[in-house]
């Protein structure tokens, strides 16, 4: 099994251009997490789904973060308009579901906005 | 509000030697902790987690709330561990926060 799948892996743009990155969790977990890691920190949580629905978007900066999963399995993070410090690597994650399942990690896409 | 803090940025330590990575938490309520591990170009992947109580690659971790605290243990170091170490601590209404990690050293 592939595991989840992320891309692209790495993306270069210009400050206050859009970007997408995409995530294809394990099949059959409902739960998905997208989290932004900054260098030298650990992960932080920026929006949980359970199946299609947003049960956890607190983290998510809303004036330019928007985050889809339509048909409850693969999801979509966007940023619009890019800035410097939105430079980080974007970690998608996916469970079973549940209470404090176990999370599967995808391989993150490095994001640098110049 | 949840934290975890993870003191050390770096460690080092020889092979075969006795390694305590430490972890500690703020939580009012009953935690569920974890320790996610990172290998050189690799995804980061779940390494144990209290509530199973088990070892894992010779890891263990006791969850100790009168300290607060959940370190990560294993009495002799092997050159494979050599990784970056994240805590993790979920809540109950199941939101996840980590460390800032710990990056392991073993020296051969």
């Amino acid at each position: 099994e592939a595991g989840v799948v992320q891309s692209p892996r790495y993306k270069i743009i210009e400050k206050k251009q859009p970007v997408a990155f995409w995530c294809n969790p394990i099949s059959g977990h409902n739960t998905l997490y997208w989290y932004r890691q900054n260098l030298g920190q650990g992960p932080e949580l920026l929006i949980r789904y359970e199946n299609e629905e947003a049960v956890d978007d607190s983290q998510l900066p809303k004036d330019r973060f928007s985050a889809e999963r339509l048909k409850g399995v693969d999801s979509t993070l966007k940023i619009q308009p890019a800035e410097l410090g939105d430079s980080a690597v974007y970690l998608c994650a996916s469970s079973l579901g549940g209470d404090a399942e176990t999370q599967y990690f995808g391989p993150g896409t490095r994001l640098l906005v110049l | 509000a949840q934290r975890v803090t993870q003191p050390e940025k770096l460690l080092s330590v020889f092979k075969g030697a006795p390694v305590e990575l430490k972890c500690n938490y703020s939580y009012s309520g009953s935690p569920e902790l974890f320790w996610y591990v990172q290998y050189s170009r690799q995804r980061l992947q779940l390494l144990l987690r209290h509530i199973s109580r088990e070892s894992i690659k010779g890891f263990t971790a006791d969850l100790n709330k009168g300290e607060t605290s959940f370190h990560l243990k294993k009495p002799f170091a092997q050159e494979e561990d050599s990784a970056m170490y994240y805590c993790a601590l979920s809540n109950t209404g199941n939101q996840f926060y980590f460390g800032t990690g710990t990056s392991l050293t073993v020296i051969p």
